[in-house]
């Protein structure tokens, strides 16, 4: 099946700083990724659909400029969490759709703990 | 928007039969999926419907009624690697998936 890998798996950083979370579609091309944000015990809530070639569409309530996307290529998309806060703490989760496949079905990366201090 | 509402927990023996309801309210739907997830792991896709009716994978298989807005995931032969949560989702326009809270199914010896 299709992989999508997330870098780092795990990030303690200081509160203040930026932090860049990489989600790439191994062996297959996505004009389209997702990234979302679960809380410990809770389900994955939908941040932002990132498009190649173009801006990122926020759901609402997520604040486009605290988390910059960037969807460079058919096989890349960052989400970078700019003046990071402790509240920010949480499982970020990537997901990617087949250009090529089967339309329905999302394949997500394996995701990325995110801890500030 | 969209709202869907499943058990939070379920509790069962090895070899015994599991059903997980889940029940929708959208304003666009484009089929019910359902994921599973270990603790610490991301989501990993069991099944989709888009149309009434069953689908079988395996020891799972996931039922969708579109006008009772209703779907369940059934886990048969239940091993104890199948303790994790399962979530239901349904799709939107742009691909976009909204997942419900989450059912935590522990499975014990």
């Amino acid at each position: 099946g299709a992989v999508v890998s997330q870098h780092p798996s795990r990030v303690i950083c200081k509160s203040g700083t930026s932090v860049k979370i990489e989600c790439r579609s191994l062996d297959f091309q996505a004009t389209t990724m997702f990234w979302y944000r679960q809380f410990p015990k809770q389900s994955l809530m939908l941040m932002a659909t990132s498009n190649e070639g173009s801006k990122a569409t926020y759901e609402q309530g997520v604040e486009k400029d605290k988390f910059l996307i960037n969807h460079a290529s058919l096989t890349l998309s960052t989400l970078t969490v700019t003046s990071a806060h402790p509240e920010d703490s949480s499982f970020y989760i990537c997901s990617a759709r087949d250009a090529g496949g089967d339309q329905e079905t999302q394949y997500f990366g394996p995701g990325t703990r995110l801890l500030v201090l | 928007g969209q709202s869907l509402e499943q058990p939070s927990e379920v509790t069962a023996v090895e070899g015994a039969i599991v059903q997980i309801n889940c029940t929708y309210q959208t304003s666009g739907f484009y089929g019910l999926s359902w994921y599973q997830q270990h603790d610490g792991g991301a989501p990993t896709f069991l099944s989709y419907n888009a149309l009434d009716g069953l689908e079988e994978t395996g020891r799972f298989s996931s039922f969708l009624s579109r006008s009772d807005s209703y779907g369940y995931l059934l886990l048969q032969e239940l091993q104890m690697k199948d303790s994790a949560s399962y979530f239901c989702a349904v799709g939107a326009a742009g691909n976009k998936l909204t997942f419900g809270g989450g059912t935590r199914v522990l499975v014990k010896p």
